[in-house]
């Protein structure tokens, strides 16, 4: 069974600062990797999807890669805004059926005015 | 275009209670998913379907039912009501397998 874990639980860093959040997934026979914001109370919005045959995906101030044969996947954030503070989830697609998505926990994030 | 809709946002149930939470998607999407979120925790995935007429279990479908008539509509069912089925339920939707899901703004569900 798939299991899907984030690192860290919860981040707090000052405004201009670069992070990065980490991801690990257990299976490495991965469809594709996905990583969502969400705000509180709020539904979940897609940031970046990696392919299982890509290794880096990038979309304005976000860069994430993929390390399948490791079972990795990292979320970089470059120089920091308040607006960025949401919790950020990480998704992995198992294998090539339509059964949907496993979760990690999330990462809570604060960026610092 | 209104992406996935969800109806309705907030409901509290008394134990015992059946409800029908709502989620209709204006993208002609042949995928449909059902997932709840539980505080703390990620996503799970309850029922999906892969189009009009089929619908398959997911990690967690007990005390739940769904149907697919059409395309735009997947219903969740919640048969006798549960304090355990106390989350936040997300219906998604895409277009191919593997492609970027799209979710909805979530139905908040309390059961007392």
């Amino acid at each position: 069974k798939q299991e899907v874990t984030q690192i860290p639980a919860a981040l707090s860093v000052p405004e201009g600062e670069n992070l990065v959040l980490n991801c690990s997934f257990t299976d490495s026979a991965i469809y594709n990797l996905q990583w969502f914001r969400q705000d509180p109370g709020k539904g979940l919005t897609s940031l970046l999807l990696i392919q299982s045959s890509q290794r880096e995906q990038t979309s304005g101030r976000l860069n994430a890669s993929l390390d399948k044969s490791s079972g990795r996947s990292t979320l970089y954030i470059a120089a920091s805004q308040p607006g960025d503070s949401a919790t950020y989830l990480c998704a992995v697609h198992s294998g090539g059926g339509a059964d949907g998505l496993t979760f990690g926990k999330g990462t809570h994030l604060i960026i610092q005015p | 275009n209104a992406g996935v809709t969800q109806t309705p946002k907030f409901r509290i149930l008394k134990i015992g209670q059946s409800m029908t939470l709502q989620c209709t998607q204006d993208m002609n999407h042949n995928y449909m998913y059902w997932y709840r979120q539980d505080p703390g925790m990620g996503l799970k995935l309850i029922y999906y379907s892969v189009g009009a007429g089929i619908t398959d279990k997911g990690e967690v479908p007990n005390g739940y039912n769904v149907s697919r008539s059409t395309t735009e509509d997947f219903p969740l069912r919640l048969e006798l009501a549960a304090p355990s089925q106390t989350s936040v339920y997300f219906c998604a939707s895409n277009s191919l397998q593997g492609e970027t899901q799209y979710f909805g703004p979530g139905t908040r569900l309390l059961v007392l």
